[in-house]
């Protein structure tokens, strides 16, 4: 079945604790996106890859790390310098980039939570 | 700025009514808007994709329109059922057709049997 996957599910961490996310797909995509959902506020955009070796910031990069090595992986790092770590992490893909006729295809999410 | 806000942010209907939810958006020079679902602790699941050049899409129960000089898109769900209950997103390109969605905060749907 081809899709995304994120694990792990549930993420618990410590305050001053870096945190990496994983994000793997086998759709073959180009592009993927790593994105923040927080209760009444939608989703916001953290990161985003287009090409294998290059990303670019999103809206919320801040205390947030990327590497796209490889076409399949797109890993998050959630630094001790991101405030309010604690969120629902969502990671997306994309054919083409999203100036083609395509969907983006999302994963199943990862909550994470800091104390 | 592309700004995407949906209305309302929640809906409570009995079952079998037919019901419309609204997708707005500021700057009208998208390439297309998607829609989206998502269930409680669920990734998003996509719906329908209407294309710029596209006023409406069809997929089984559910009916996407698109008009882009007023900056609307509204979701037509036929015959509601309990299991259509979730959360539903519409998102856009930004400004400049760029690489990145700007989606609305949602919609919260809940069917009533």
């Amino acid at each position: 079945d081809g899709g995304i996957t994120q694990s792990p599910k549930y993420l618990f961490r410590k305050e001053g604790q870096n945190v990496t996310l994983s994000c793997e797909q086998n759709l073959n995509h180009d592009a993927m996106y790593w994105y923040r959902q927080d209760p009444g506020q939608g989703l916001r955009l953290i990161y985003y890859s287009q090409i294998v070796n290059d990303f670019q910031k999103g809206d919320i990069a801040e205390g947030y790390s990327v590497s796209r090595e490889k076409k399949e992986s797109f890993p998050l790092t959630v630094t001790s310098a991101q405030k309010n770590p604690t969120a629902f992490y969502l990671c997306a893909s994309h054919p083409r980039g999203l100036a083609s006729r395509d969907e983006q295809y999302f994963g199943p999410g990862t909550r994470l939570t800091v104390t | 700025k592309q700004e995407v806000t949906q209305i309302p942010a929640a809906l409570s209907v009995p079952e079998g009514e037919n019901l419309v939810l609204n997708c707005s958006f500021t700057d009208s020079a998208i390439y297309n808007l998607q829609w989206f679902r998502q269930d409680p602790g669920k990734g998003l699941t996509s719906l329908l994709l209407i294309q710029s050049s596209q006023r409406e899409q069809t997929s089984g129960r559910l009916n996407a329109s698109l008009d882009k000089s007023s900056g609307r898109s509204t979701l037509y769900i036929a015959a509601s059922q309990p299991g259509d209950s979730a959360t539903y997103l519409c998102a856009v390109p930004s400004q400049g057709g760029s690489e990145k969605l700007v989606f609305g905060k949602g919609t919260k749907l809940t069917v009533n049997p």
